[in-house]
C-alpha cells in the first residue's frame, strides 16, 4: 500500500494565480479530508468527503477555495486566485468512514507559498 | 463542542528517559475515539496509538503508551525510553462515531542528548 499520496510537495507561485493541489487516497478507504496547518492557527479541517460526496465545507476559508473529488482514487483542491495568507501546509487525509476506531493516513503534505 | 486540550506547548527530556505528554478532552458522548500523532520536522503525520472510550485497557504500542482516564477524561501519552528522534510535535485527537477529527494544538517534545 503506497499510502496517501499527494502532489506537488512544495508549491511557490505569485500571488493571483491558480494552485491545484492533488491526493490520492488509500484504496478503500471511502472518506477523504482536506486540512491545513499554520503556526497560528495549528490544523485546520477545511472539506471532508465520503463516498466521493462533499459533506462538511464549512472550513472552506472563502470561495476562492473549491475541491472536487470525482471518483474514489482522487481529489483536488484549487485556490484561484492564490493570496500570500493562503501559505501553508496542506494536508490530505483518508480514512474508513464511520467508525471511530478507524484513524486517518495522511499524505506528506503540500508545502505552499504564496509570495 | 467537543474540544482537545494540550497545556504543554513544549517539552524537554532526557534522552532514555519517560517523558508524559497531556492531552484533555470535552465531551458528552459516550463512544468516541483517541489517538495520538506524531510530526517529526519532516511534516508528514505519523500515526502512533489508538484508545477506544469502551477499551478497558491502556493501548500500547512498543514504548508508547496511553495513559487513559475515563472519568478524568485524559488520554496522556508516555514515551518511555526517549530517543533523540522522538523529537517532534505531537498532536492529540478524538474521533466520534461518524465524524471527523478534533485535533489539539500539539505538544512539542525535545529530547536531549
Amino acid at each position: 500500500d503506497a499510502g496517501v499520496i499527494q502532489s506537488p510537495r512544495h508549491e511557490v507561485t505569485e500571488m493571483g494565480q491558480e494552485v491545484t493541489l492533488r491526493c490520492k487516497p488509500i484504496s478503500g478507504h471511502n472518506s477523504l479530508f482536506w486540512y491545513r496547518q499554520t503556526m497560528m492557527r495549528g490544523l485546520e479541517l477545511l472539506i471532508y468527503f465520503n463516498n466521493n460526496v462533499p459533506i462538511d465545507d464549512s472550513g472552506m476559508p472563502e470561495d476562492r477555495f473549491s475541491a472536487k473529488m470525482p471518483n474514489a482514487s482522487f481529489s483536488t483542491l484549487k485556490i484561484q486566485p492564490s493570496e500570500p495568507r493562503d501559505s501553508a501546509v496542506y494536508f490530505c487525509a483518508s480514512s474508513q468512514q464511520g467508525a471511530r476506531s478507524y484513524g486517518y493516513t495522511f499524505g506528506s503534505g503540500t508545502r505552499l507559498t504564496v509570495v | 463542542a467537543q474540544k482537545i486540550t494540550q497545556t504543554q506547548p513544549g517539552m524537554f527530556v532526557q534522552e532514555k528517559e519517560a517523558v508524559t505528554l497531556d492531552c484533555t478532552y470535552d465531551t458528552s458522548d459516550q463512544s468516541y475515539g483517541l489517538f495520538w500523532y506524531k510530526q517529526p520536522s519532516s511534516g508528514e503525520m505519523i500515526f502512533l496509538i489508538y484508545q477506544g472510550s469502551y477499551d478497558e485497557q491502556n493501548a500500547t504500542e512498543g514504548r508508547y503508551s496511553l495513559n487513559f482516564q475515563k472519568a478524568r477524561k485524559s488520554a496522556n501519552l508516555v514515551i518511555s525510553a526517549s530517543q533523540l528522534g522522538d523529537s517532534a510535535m505531537y498532536f492529540c485527537a478524538m474521533r466520534y462515531y461518524g465524524q471527523n477529527f478534533v485535533f489539539g494544538p500539539g505538544t512539542r517534545l525535545s529530547v536531549l542528548p
